[in-house]
């Protein structure tokens, strides 16, 4: 079994959409919850950051934790085409730091 | 500043051919880390460096080496190329060793083994 697990999609939404993407996780040491974007031929890149349970919001983007359910997710409001990428989540602990442990994916489309 | 720097972009080897992967990070980083990624697979950390002279293990080490003799460079070594080691890698750089030290990756070397 994973210790993370992401659905890989494909996603696909029209312009405007709300999205909702979701990682699962079986370690409960993980404490540090990332999401990284990261766009065709190109290296991802740190999108959100939220430590232990709780909500972090920015801009259009909220990232939610539940460590009672081991479950974090990222909502995107009012999607644009900018926003088609891959949607990586990451988590580590204490002890792994920043040696993250990744989700395979999501492929999110958004269409004009 | 040009951040994490990868080269080649693209490279294609025969099985059993050797050949090595480099990276560099203007961001005076200390911590430097190797990932792959496969389809279905997510990123898989290969090894890491917490500074120059200091290498360790990551997750799926077998079949590759590193070496950090400077603070910038974090090159890999694939020896005896086998077709399980095409994959997508990425070098990434983090200022700090803990997990809310955002890693900085380069844009990634695309390896085929035939």
């Amino acid at each position: 079994q994973k210790e993370v697990e992401q659905d890989p999609g494909p996603l696909s939404v029209p312009e405007g959409a709300i999205v909702s993407l979701n990682c699962t996780y079986s370690n409960s040491a993980f404490q540090y919850f990332m999401w990284y974007r990261q766009y065709s031929r190109k290296g991802p890149e740190l999108l959100m950051y939220t430590y232990s349970s709780g909500n972090k919001e920015d801009g259009r983007f909220t990232a939610q934790v539940d460590k009672s359910s081991k479950y974090i997710s990222l909502f995107i409001r009012d999607s644009q085409p900018s926003d088609s990428a891959t949607y990586l989540c990451a988590m580590s602990g204490e002890t792994s730091g920043s040696r993250l442990t990744f989700g395979e994916g999501t492929q999110l489309t958004v269409n004009p | 500043n040009a951040g994490v720097t990868q080269t080649p972009k693209f490279r294609i080897l025969k099985i059993g051919q050797s050949m090595t992967l480099q990276c560099a990070q203007d961001m005076n980083h200390n911590y430097m880390y190797w990932y792959r990624q496969d389809p279905g697979m997510g990123l898989k950390l290969i090894y890491y460096s917490v500074g120059a002279g200091i290498t360790d293990k990551g997750e799926v080490p077998n079949g590759y080496n590193v070496s950090r003799s400077t603070t910038e460079d974090f090159p890999l070594r694939l020896e005896l190329a086998a077709p399980s080691q095409t994959s997508v890698y990425f070098c990434a750089s983090s200022y700090s060793r803990r997990g809310n030290s955002p890693l900085h990756f380069g844009n990634g070397t695309r390896l085929t083994v035939t």
